[in-house]
This record gives C-alpha cells, sequence and structure tokens, in this order.
C-alpha cells in the first residue's frame, strides 16, 4: 500500500482557505486517492475522491498534478465547525483492499 | 438506512470480563472493517472481511482478540479476557467493495473503558 504523509496539524481562521496537502510517492497506477474528515467522537466520514486533476463538490475541491505523487484538499472559507482531523488515503477504489488510515492533519480553525 | 450500527455506544467493564461489540452493516455492502482508536496510536485496523470472509486480520492484536461475520447483516468483535490497554473507541464501518463510486461508512463507535 502506498504510504502517504500529511501535516501533523494546521491552524485557520474563519472565512480563510484552507489546503492540506498530502504526499503518496508510491501511488500505483491503480490506485484513487480518498480523503475523510473525523469530528470528535464521531467516525471518519469521506469527504472526496479523485484520480487526477481536480475534483470539486459541494464540500472540498481536490487537486492532483500529473505525476500524482501528491494531492491537495481545500477547503473554502471555513468555519468553526470545520475543525476536525482529515485523513488522506490511497488505494484502489472500490477493490478489495483495506481501508488503511495514517495520522492524518488536525484542523484547527479559530474565529 | 440507518447507516452502520454499533452496540453497545459505551461498555465499562472489569479486566478480565469477556467483551463483545456489536455491528450491523448498511445493507448490501460487501465489506467490513473493524478499527480501534486511541490518542497514542490513532485509528488502527484490526480486520476485513470481504462477503464474510475474513481478509486481512493482521491488525488483530493478540489472541484475546476474535472476530466473526456469521452473515451479511451482523459481525461481532470479541476481547477475552479484557485488559485495561484494551480501552479504546472502537469503529465498525462497511463498504460495497468492487463497484466504482465507493466510500466507506463508519458506525458512531463503541467506547470501552476496561477498569
Amino acid at each position: 500500500l502506498a504510504k502517504t504523509t500529511q501535516p501533523i496539524s494546521m491552524d485557520s481562521y474563519e472565512g480563510q482557505e484552507v489546503n492540506i496537502t498530502c504526499s503518496h510517492n508510491n501511488i500505483a497506477t491503480n490506485d484513487y486517492i480518498t480523503w475523510y474528515q473525523q469530528f470528535p467522537s464521531q467516525g471518519p466520514r469521506f469527504i472526496i475522491q479523485g484520480y487526477k486533476t481536480k475534483v470539486t463538490n459541494e464540500v472540498a475541491s481536490l487537486f492532483i498534478p500529473a505525476d500524482r505523487k501528491s494531492s491537495t484538499l481545500s477547503l473554502p472559507r471555513v468555519s468553526l465547525s470545520d475543525t476536525a482531523v482529515y485523513y488522506c488515503l490511497v488505494g484502489d477504489k472500490g477493490g478489495r483492499r483495506a481501508l488503511t488510515f495514517g495520522s492524518g492533519t488536525r484542523l484547527q480553525v479559530q474565529p | 438506512d440507518a447507516g452502520v450500527i454499533q452496540s453497545p455506544r459505551h461498555e465499562v467493564t472489569e479486566m478480565g470480563q469477556e467483551v463483545t461489540l456489536r455491528c450491523k452493516p448498511i445493507s448490501g455492502h460487501n465489506s467490513l472493517f473493524w478499527y480501534r482508536q486511541t490518542m497514542m496510536r490513532g485509528l488502527e485496523l484490526l480486520i476485513y472481511f470481504n462477503n464474510n470472509v475474513p481478509i486481512d486480520d493482521s491488525g488483530m492484536p493478540e489472541d484475546r482478540f476474535s472476530a466473526k461475520m456469521p452473515n451479511a447483516s451482523f459481525s461481532t468483535l470479541k476481547i477475552q479476557p479484557s485488559e485495561p490497554r484494551d480501552s479504546a473507541v472502537y469503529f465498525c464501518a462497511s463498504r460495497l467493495d468492487g463497484v466504482i463510486g465507493t466510500e466507506a461508512f463508519f458506525g458512531q463507535g463503541t467506547r470501552l473503558t476496561v477498569v
């Protein structure tokens, strides 16, 4: 499985755009990049998934460069409720492989 | 669908006792995961089932832990005997493997305290 590296923590203020970058140098051809969000006392929740270039949904955008060795989760105009841990995962989409989480990035949004 | 349902939500037990955690995955999902989360070790994968068969149990800490999935709608994680270091939040998740665009859905977790 491709190993992922993320910053341990980030701080931001309400209304700012937050970009969290994940490195995955050993990503395989069939691998997709998936991000999950976890609030305190809750299980992780899927945010976004992509293979290359850019993916956008109602929650976030995911930017993936051509070499796919990294990806950036972009949260526009964060609010206090975006304070959470964000996990980057790499694996084959819909494949029969276990879902392994790294340490994640703890985002703290200040008023 | 009500999502992944775990029970109990909280469990307090004495060291040496048997503990059984339960999980009902989302109907139609064919994969199920058990995780353990602590501040020190983060979110650890314990075991992964696909079509009720254990595919990867390399994360099960030791023989005191066992997991079963007798059918597609139910799984248990048993700890016998329990120890204080087993105190953690245990999450169950399910996913539909083999289909493009799938994501894993997590339950609310069981907070286990072993005293």
